[in-house]
């Protein structure tokens, strides 16, 4: 089955710089990558997602890159804020949807003044 | 707030009980997904109902088993619990099957003593 790997499982960075996590996907014909956002004891938050059809989307001071041939993606966030500070999690799945979706172990993202 | 409303939000039982997650989906959502969350496992998928019908199956227990219901709620039955089946339970929703993002609903915590 899908496999997902997310990198790196912390990062602290001071506010208004930049964050990027990054993740892996084993299954080629995987097809679609969306990024939630989880705060403490709280529902992850669909954040941004791309398909397999474009190469980078962006919302604001989020964006998502996508490299098919390498089989990652990666998720930037541009001039931080304190409420930046989350676990972020990534995904994949086959089907173009939620289902079945293979999520990465999460970054814990601390944004620091 | 997503509109996926899930219930209880907590619930502490003892081993060997069953009990019963209930989630009610976006207004107009077809597709009901079910994810377990715990510190070991992370985020897993378990089920995919649509319309009604099962759609696709995840890493779900025999011991476990759900429905949607013609109004399109649906319940998760977790039957001769463990130590290990505490965990966060999910439920998401999305207007189709694909090509959609998924909502959260803001998770029922299970407690098994």
């Amino acid at each position: 089955g899908e496999n997902v790997e997310q990198h790196p499982s912390t990062l602290s960075v001071q506010e208004g710089d930049s964050a990027v996590i990054k993740c892996t996907y084993s299954d080629s014909a995987s097809n679609y990558f969306p990024w939630y956002k989880q705060e403490l004891g709280k529902r992850p938050q669909l954040i941004i997602d791309i398909r397999s059809n474009v190469g980078e989307k962006k919302d604001q001071r989020i964006a998502v890159t996508l490299n098919k041939t390498a089989k990652h993606f990666s998720l930037h966030i541009t001039e931080t804020q304190p409420e930046d500070s989350a676990v972020y999690f990534c995904a994949a799945s086959l089907r173009s949807t939620a289902s079945k979706l293979t999520f990465g172990t999460g970054t814990r993202l601390q944004v620091t003044l | 707030d997503s509109g996926v409303t899930q219930t209880p939000k907590h619930l502490i039982t003892a081993t060997g009980q069953r009990v019963t997650l209930r989630c009610s989906p976006r207004s107009g959502d077809l597709s009901v997904y079910w994810y377990q969350q715990s510190l070991d496992q992370g985020l897993q998928f378990l089920i995919q109902y649509y319309n009604g019908e099962e759609r696709a199956k995840g890493n779900i227990l025999e011991r476990f088993s759900a429905q949607q219901f013609p109004d399109l709620h649906s319940e998760l039955n977790l039957s001769s619990l463990e130590l290990g089946d505490s965990a966060l339970y999910f439920c998401a929703s999305s207007r189709l099957d694909r090509n959609t993002e998924a909502f959260f609903g803001q998770g029922t915590r299970l407690t098994v003593v």
